[in-house]
């Protein structure tokens, strides 16, 4: 089954809301990584954050992580009919299995204009 | 500028010829992976590299091989490829450990076997 496994499978949205989506794993992990992905194109990296980390910020982007309840989430905040992609959250398997990645299923975001 | 490539970024075959996806980036990283995607399935990752001549298995290897010979290169190879491999396959590689650092993705690969 997969490590990360992303809540709402879609969300639809107006510009200039805030959007957010969450990130839920069952093994303890070393980082969590957010991605993201234009329909049919590569990923991009957005966030990486540790697991001693609770809490990171990029541009428009907030990323907490709570490792207590083996949860992430991704706020976009004042989103743009640009930020219309899916959303991959990313984790490794921490002491078992660090130096591989699994990602969920991704959170569809269309932001409206 | 710094990239990773990958040809062909589309393939129809059919069952059972032999088919090789070249994956190269020009960053000098490590860690090479390839993924797969499927709806409903997302990414899962088939192989990766932690270095030249070091490779292991990721989720679902089976009906595939990969190589390293080279640092730059992590070609993909299906030595008989079936209908059930028909997907988007994505190449990525990172400086150090995949999990502790972000990764490059390739443009993709969406093969079709008939």
């Amino acid at each position: 089954s997969q490590q990360g496994e992303e809540d709402p499978q879609a969300l639809s949205i107006q510009e200039g809301e805030n959007a957010t989506m969450n990130c839920s794993y069952k093994t303890s992990i070393n980082n969590l990584q957010w991605y993201r992905q234009n329909s049919g194109r590569g990923l991009v990296h957005l966030i990486l954050i540790r697991s001693n980390e609770r809490e990171k910020h990029s541009g428009r982007l907030r990323v907490t992580l709570d490792t207590s309840k083996k949860s992430s989430s991704l706020l976009i905040t004042a989103s743009r009919a640009a930020d219309t992609a899916s959303y991959f959250c990313a984790t490794d398997g921490g002491e078992t299995s660090g130096s591989r990645l699994t990602f969920g299923e991704g959170t569809q975001l269309t932001v409206n204009p | 500028e710094a990239q990773v490539t990958q040809n062909p970024r589309y393939l129809i075959t059919v069952t059972g010829k032999k088919l090789t996806v070249t994956c190269s980036q020009n960053m000098n990283h490590e860690y090479m992976s390839w993924y797969r995607q499927d709806p409903g399935l997302g990414l899962r990752q088939i192989y990766y590299s932690m270095n030249v001549e070091v490779t292991d298995k990721g989720d679902v290897p089976e009906g595939y091989k990969v190589s390293r010979k080279e640092k730059r290169n992590f070609p993909l190879i299906l030595e008989s490829p079936s209908p059930n491999q028909t997907s988007l396959y994505f190449c990525a590689s990172s400086s150090g450990v995949g999990s502790y650092n972000e990764q490059f993705f390739g443009p993709g690969t969406r093969l079709t076997v008939l």
